[in-house]
């Protein structure tokens, strides 16, 4: 599974949108672009998933470029609750996720 | 929305001791994993099971690891002469196939080893 670079810590004030950059320039073609995210030391709560198209549910959205070598997760109102580590993953078919280091996002009051 | 549970929460044992972690993955789902956090890293993959068998394991699932669907609800993880190493955060996830997003975790059961 491709590596992923993020950048390991973010602040964003309350109410506005949290932008989460991920570099995955290695990504394979049958690879997909995962994002879980992490509360204190709670189990990784998935967020949302894309292989090539801008995806959309209710927590975000994932903006992948055309050459699909970077990903942006998005947070369109940030809440405190939203404060976690933020996880940047690709995988192909493989049974596990490798999870890096991630993006430690503190939404600031 | 459903949930993969794990118990217990908090579990401390003593060094050489057998413990076992319990993890009742969400009803439809076929594919089990075991991760493990220790504090203040990066989370890890452990072991994945499928159709009653081990399908992929990681350098850190050795002989003192072992995984067993005792019956059609739940998902244990053994480990058998634990170690000081072993305190971490453990955690089940369960999936309905290999890809997309129907992967959950649990929230974890936290192992202290003394």
């Amino acid at each position: 599974d491709a590596k992923t670079t993020q950048p390991p810590s973010m602040d964003c004030a309350e109410g506005r949108a949290a932008n989460l950059p991920c570099n995955h320039s290695t990504i394979s073609g049958n690879e997909y672009v995962y994002w879980y995210r992490q509360i204190h030391s709670q189990g990784p709560q998935y967020i949302i998933h894309g292989l090539k198209n801008n995806e959309t549910n209710e927590m975000a959205s994932l903006i992948i470029t055309e050459d699909r070598k970077s990903s942006t997760l998005i947070l369109p109102h940030a809440t405190l609750r939203d404060t976690a580590v933020y996880y940047c993953i690709v995988r192909g078919t493989g049974n596990q996720f490798y999870f890096g280091t991630g993006t430690s996002l503190t939404v600031i009051p | 929305e459903p949930e993969v549970t794990q118990t217990p929460s908090h579990q401390v044992t003593q060094m050489g001791q057998e413990v076992i972690l319990r993890c009742v993955p969400i009803s439809n789902h076929l594919y089990f994993y075991w991760y493990r956090q220790i504090l203040g890293q990066k989370v890890e993959f452990l072991v994945s099971f499928y159709n009653n068998e081990i399908s992929e394991k990681s350098e850190i699932f050795d002989d003192q690891f072992s995984v067993e669907r005792p019956d059609g609800s739940n998902f244990t993880l053994k480990i058998r002469s634990t170690k000081l190493e072993d305190s971490a955060m453990y955690f089940c996830a369960s999936s309905d196939r290999r890809t997309g997003n129907g992967y959950t975790f649990g929230s974890g059961t936290r192992l202290t080893v003394v």
